[in-house]
């Protein structure tokens, strides 16, 4: 069955570190790739996605992803992570249809 | 406006209950979404409601009857629950409904059945 992995479950950083977290997905075709946040009481945004074109995609608030088709991967980074970043991060793929699969999500905590 | 609105925040309800979820969303989209989110858990997809017609029932148990009386609004019906559907009802909407598009998402209805 088609899966998205998220295998850093919980981190922990300080402020000004760099971030990076990791998905995977398990599927040979055509994905169309998603980052979403969802910050404490907030419901769920947007941060980036992909489905052609560079595979350096930019999204908001200083985050980027880089996709990896022989890798099937689709990790998100940030240089330099503030407080206002701890939150739920979901990676989501859909797979020519627009029932979005989610991973099962990490959560970053940034203390000052 | 990108805002996808859900009434009411949190709802109580018993097993012999008859209750509904509301999600609304002025933004022209014409797909809207039901997912539930238990805690710690990703959201998980329930229906999907293309053009206003039911596109996609993930074999969710039919005491959740979704209904979409118009392209702005969506409700989801909710009789003889279990305890274990206790969980967040998150609403979204995206604007054709394609694979690439983005779906956007309410606060969600937080769901306790007692």
């Amino acid at each position: 069955a088609q899966s998205v992995s998220q295998h850093n479950h919980h981190v922990i950083l300080s402020e000004a570190a760099s971030l990076e977290l990791g998905c995977n997905y398990s599927y040979g075709g055509t994905v169309n790739l998603f980052w979403y946040v969802q910050y404490p009481g907030q419901h769920l945004q947007l941060l980036l996605k992909y489905f052609s074109g560079d595979p350096l995609v930019k999204g908001i608030k200083g985050f980027e992803a880089e996709f990896i088709k022989s890798k099937f991967s689709f990790n998100l980074r940030k240089p330099s992570v503030q407080w206002s970043d701890t939150a739920e991060y979901f990676c989501a793929v859909t797979l020519g249809t627009d029932k979005l699969i989610f991973g099962t999500g990490t959560r970053l905590q940034v203390f000052p | 406006d990108t805002e996808v609105t859900q009434t009411p925040k949190h709802l109580v309800m018993g097993m012999t209950n008859k209750k509904s979820l509301k999600c609304e969303q002025h933004m022209g989209h014409r797909a809207m979404y039901w997912y539930k989110q238990k805690a710690k858990k990703p959201p998980e997809l329930m229906f999907v409601y293309s053009y206003e017609k039911l596109s996609i029932n993930e074999s969710v148990p039919s005491r959740f009857s979704p209904e979409c009386p118009n392209s702005s609004l969506l409700n989801l019906h909710l009789h003889a629950l279990q305890p274990e559907d206790s969980a967040l009802y998150l609403c979204a909407s995206s604007q054709g409904g394609l694979a690439t598009d983005t779906q956007y998402f309410g606060p969600g209805t937080r769901l306790t059945v007692l």
